[in-house]
């Protein structure tokens, strides 16, 4: 079957621009993550969804970011007024439940953002 | 302070041969382990997860260890191919499915 998908793979953006990143989780895995992974550094915890609503978004950077996943499927990640420093690789995952902690998270393979 | 540090940095080998990652972290409270193995460009793909009372799990080649007391993980990679050259991320979960903390990653070179 189809794992985690992400869209767009890679995004070039100016500094001050809107941009949406997409996330098509694993059909029927209802625990949506996303992370934000720096060169050479480990993924960074942002926003995890249990079904439709954000369970913790503790990770959030500031309020230029935010999520959705208004039908607890497809997410997507929102980046207001872009600096230089949200250059990154944004990692979403999945999950079957978040109910059990040894659930695997499954991953995408990301979208590469610059903002120039 | 939650961390999770891992070393080597980066390591180079020849194919064929053996080697091991360290993990050591101070997340508390512990609730369990997974090693995950992550190609240039692509996602981590989870390689093995340990529970507290779990103190090895085997995924093919790859073997990984606990000790839940010392808070050290390790991960053994026998007969390594070219395929292994990746990066491996230790990951450490302090209870909660969204209560992860990621280790920075050995980045493992297997040459021919």
């Amino acid at each position: 079957g189809a794992g985690v998908s992400q869209t767009p793979s890679n995004k070039v953006t100016e500094k001050g621009k809107y941009v949406e990143l997409r996330c098509d989780p694993i059909s029927g895995h209802t625990a949506l993550y996303w992370y934000r992974q720096s060169l050479g550094q480990g993924p960074e915890f942002l926003i995890y969804f249990q079904g439709t609503g954000a369970a913790d978004d503790s990770g959030l950077p500031n309020d230029r970011f935010f999520a959705v996943r208004p039908e607890g499927s497809v997410s997507t990640l929102k980046i207001q007024r872009t600096e230089r420093g949200d250059s990154a690789v944004y990692l979403c995952a999945s999950s079957l439940t978040s109910g059990r902690e040894t659930d695997t998270q499954y991953f995408g393979p990301g979208t590469r953002l610059t903002v120039l | 302070k939650n961390q999770v540090e891992q070393s080597p940095q980066s390591l180079i080998i020849l194919e064929g041969k053996n080697c091991t990652l360290q993990c050591n972290y101070t997340v508390s409270p512990f609730s369990n382990l997974r090693w995950y193995k992550q190609d240039t460009g692509r996602g981590p793909v989870s390689l093995t997860i340990m529970t507290f009372s779990e103190n090895t799990k085997s995924n093919g080649r790859y073997t990984a260890t606990l000790d839940a007391d010392t808070k050290q993980s390790s991960l053994h990679i026998t007969a390594s191919q070219l395929s292994d050259s990746a990066s491996y991320i230790c990951v450490v979960s302090g209870g909660g499915a969204n209560n992860l903390f990621f280790g920075t990653g050995t980045r493992l070179t297997v040459i021919p």
